[in-house]
């Protein structure tokens, strides 16, 4: 069974905060995405990465960066959280040369910036 | 123009009818087509995934695609409570090796 893990389902932070989101993924996919989800604006792609050290950005990369030094982990960086990142980050990942292109995707962090 | 639109609903159906839910995508190039069950406070889930034109049944679902009107279509026999959730169509565009755009999701709600 594939298994996407994040670090934290609920997140509590503060404005000017740095914020890190951690996503692994025990598959070794190539492949591994971050989305916010919001209320009528449904999954918008932040990032996505398809190979160590690789990234590139998606629909709404502004105020985020991430960090793949490792197959296995995906990370999301909040350099200076602001209030409008309040959201649900999804995590997933996914093996190119399947026909399914399934994505996996982790539980959630609902990340709250005050 | 989204790239990939659906009805943002609410759906109401009743139980043991069918739901009958639609997405439309801009790409003519995309190739694969995926529909994603969300239940609250969770993450989706892929239930049915079709890549080339008619239907496709897996149990009491069936995916619809008609490329030449760009239009792809999930369809839900004998609906039942567990099915009320938002339904997420994906679509991946013919010139990306990985990456899939999601419609921002379809509300249905199965009334007893």
């Amino acid at each position: 069974d594939v298994k996407v893990t994040q670090s934290s389902r609920y997140l509590v932070k503060r404005t000017g905060e740095k914020v890190f989101l951690e996503c692994v993924q025990d598959m070794d996919h190539e492949n591994m995405f971050w989305y916010r989800q919001d209320p009528g604006l449904g999954l918008r792609l932040i990032y996505f990465s398809y190979d160590v050290k690789m990234k590139e950005k998606g629909d709404i990369p502004e105020g985020y960066s991430v960090s793949r030094e490792k197959k296995e982990r995906f990370s999301l960086i909040l350099e200076s959280a602001s209030t409008n990142q309040t959201s649900m980050y999804l995590c997933a990942s996914i093996v190119t040369g399947l026909a399914s292109h399934e994505q996996f995707f982790g539980p959630g962090t609902r990340l709250t910036v005050l | 123009q989204k790239e990939v639109e659906q009805n943002s609903g609410p759906l109401s159906v009743p139980e043991g009818a069918i739901a009958s839910l639609n997405c439309t995508y801009s790409d003519r190039g995309s190739q694969s087509f995926f529909w994603y069950r969300q239940y609250s406070g969770k993450s989706p889930e892929l239930i049915m995934s079709i890549y080339s034109n008619g239907d496709k049944e897996d149990g009491r679902f069936t995916a619809q695609l008609n490329k030449a009107s760009q239009y792809v279509s999930l369809l839900i026999r004998d609906s039942q409570p567990s099915d009320s959730a938002t339904y997420l169509c994906a679509v991946k565009p013919g010139s990306s090796a990985s990456k899939i755009i999601f419609g921002s999701g379809t509300r249905l709600s199965i009334r007893p």
